[in-house]
């Protein structure tokens, strides 16, 4: 079935790299995404992963694809106050339209 | 370049009635997707249009339906509602050449009382 699970809360020191981890169920998904949801608004599409990846670099975020154990992780480097939001990880599939989403994890940076 | 719009920005309504939102999709885009997100909850797929014809359909009841007109903009209208339907309902586009990406906007915000 399809099911993406994250940890509900992280807290980290401006400056300290993040961590956002997210493990999902179903091995056939052709894309992983993250997304940031600030307060009151939508969704903004950070970065995501071809399902062949490992790795994906893009400024101070990385996305690391564990295939093997379903595990999707961001790393933040040098985190700012302004990276504070909800953070959700996506998959979606081949021959369908919809993604399915986390539950999202909130990321709070102390400063 | 216009992102995703999406109206009106909050709603009230009674059990029972019936309510429709609006969504533009980003300049270029063609397909629009509509989800749900209740509160502490990620987004739930609704339902997909391309070329003014659902796509494809989350579980959701009959209740939950939508239009797309020939400008790309869409329609969702949600008859009889419950309580449960207050939620952020988002409006995502993307277009078949980059299904890969999907662009969302601010969401319309519905509450139920």
């Amino acid at each position: 079935g399809e099911d993406v699970e994250q940890s509900l809360f992280l807290s980290v020191r401006e400056g300290d790299s993040s961590v956002i981890n997210c493990t999902y169920t179903d091995s056939s998904s052709t894309y992983l995404y993250w997304y940031k949801q600030e307060p009151g608004a939508g969704l903004q599409l950070l970065t995501y992963i071809f399902s062949n990846m490992d790795m994906k670099q893009d400024q101070r975020l990385t996305v690391l694809l564990n295939k093997k154990d379903k595990h999707l992780s961001l790393r933040i480097a040098d985190t700012q106050t302004g990276d504070s939001a909800i953070y959700f990880c996506a998959e979606s599939f081949s021959g369908t339209y919809k993604y399915i989403f986390g539950t999202g994890t909130r990321l709070k940076v102390l400063a | 370049d216009a992102g995703v719009t999406q109206s009106p920005t909050h709603l009230i309504k009674t059990r029972g009635q019936q309510v429709t939102l609006r969504c533009s999709p980003k300049s270029g885009h063609d397909t629009v997707s509509w989800y749900q997100q209740a509160l502490g909850q990620g987004p739930q797929f609704i339902f997909q249009y391309y070329e003014e014809e659902e796509r494809q359909r989350g579980n959701f009841p009959d209740r939950f339906s939508g239009h797309q007109f020939p400008n790309y903009s869409s329609e969702l209208n949600v008859n009889a509602l419950l309580l449960g339907d207050s939620a952020l309902y988002l409006c995502a586009s993307t277009t078949p050449a980059r299904e890969e990406t999907q662009y969302f906007g601010p969401g319309t915000r519905l509450l139920v009382l």
